[in-house]
C-alpha cells in the first residue's frame, strides 16, 4: 500500500524567504506526481504535475522535482508572498487511485 | 463551463441519520473519487468508480455507501454505521493526468 509523508507538518516564514517542502512516498511504481494548494475550507487547486518520466516541471515561483527511485520530491517556493498561506498537499497517482500526503501548512507573514 | 458540482456545501446530521452528498460533473470523465479529509489530515480515499455501474471500496469504505448509475453523478451516502462521520468530503473527477475537485461539503453531526 502506498504512503506518503509529507515534512514539515507546518512551517512559518517571513514574506521574500525561499523554502523548499518535502514528500516522500513508499512505492516507486508510479504514473506521476502532484502538488496540490488549499486555502482553507476549500476544495483543491493542482499547482503542478509531474510525470513519472520527468524529472521536475516550473511554474512561476513554483519548481517541483521528482526522484522516483528514491521515492522523494520537493516543492520550491521562490521569493515567498501572504498570498502563499496555504497547505499544501503532496499526491502520487498508482494504478487506479491517488493517494495523498497530510500536507504542510505554510503561513507566511508580511 | 464544465466542472464537478457538489451539494450541499453545509450539511448537518442527527446521529442514527442517513445522509446523501451529491457529485455531479461535466466533463465527461469515466472516473470519480470520494475523499475525506479530517482537520489536518490529508486525503484518504472512500469510494471510487472508473466507470458507470461498477464501484470499489477505498480505505475507509464502512459505513459509506455509493451508486455510479449515471456516468455525470456519484453521489455518497454516509450511513448510521458511520462512527465518526464529521469531516470535509470532497469528490474529483480524472480524465488522464488531470484531476478536478469540487468545492468540497461540510458534514457535522448534531
Amino acid at each position: 500500500k502506498q504512503e506518503v509523508t509529507q515534512i514539515p507538518a507546518a512551517l512559518s516564514v517571513p514574506e521574500g524567504e525561499n523554502l523548499v517542502l518535502n514528500c516522500s512516498f513508499t512505492d516507486s511504481a508510479i504514473y506521476n506526481l502532484q502538488w496540490f494548494r488549499q486555502d482553507p475550507g476549500k476544495g483543491l487547486t493542482s499547482l503542478l504535475l509531474i510525470q513519472s518520466s520527468q524529472r521536475e516541471q516550473t511554474s512561476g515561483r513554483l519548481n517541483a522535482s521528482l526522484d522516483k527511485s528514491s521515492g522523494r520530491s520537493t516543492l520550491y517556493i521562490a521569493a515567498s508572498q501572504p498570498g502563499d498561506s496555504a497547505t499544501y498537499l503532496c499526491a502520487v497517482m498508482g494504478y487506479s487511485t491517488l493517494t495523498f500526503g497530510k500536507g504542510t501548512m505554510l503561513l507566511v507573514s508580511p | 463551463d464544465g466542472g464537478i458540482t457538489q451539494s450541499p456545501k453545509y450539511l448537518f446530521r442527527k446521529e442514527g441519520q442517513n445522509v446523501t452528498l451529491s457529485c455531479e460533473q461535466n466533463l465527461n470523465h469515466d472516473a470519480m473519487y470520494w475523499y475525506r479529509q479530517d482537520p489536518g489530515q490529508g486525503l484518504r480515499l472512500i469510494y471510487y468508480s472508473q466507470i458507470v455501474n461498477d464501484f470499489q471500496k477505498g480505505d475507509i469504505a464502512e459505513g459509506y455507501s455509493v451508486s455510479r448509475e449515471k456516468k455525470e453523478s456519484f453521489p455518497l451516502t454516509v450511513t448510521s454505521a458511520q462512527k465518526n462521520p464529521t469531516a470535509f468530503y470532497l469528490c474529483a473527477s480524472i480524465a488522464g493526468n488531470t484531476i478536478y475537485f469540487g468545492e468540497g461539503s461540510w458534514l457535522t453531526v448534531v
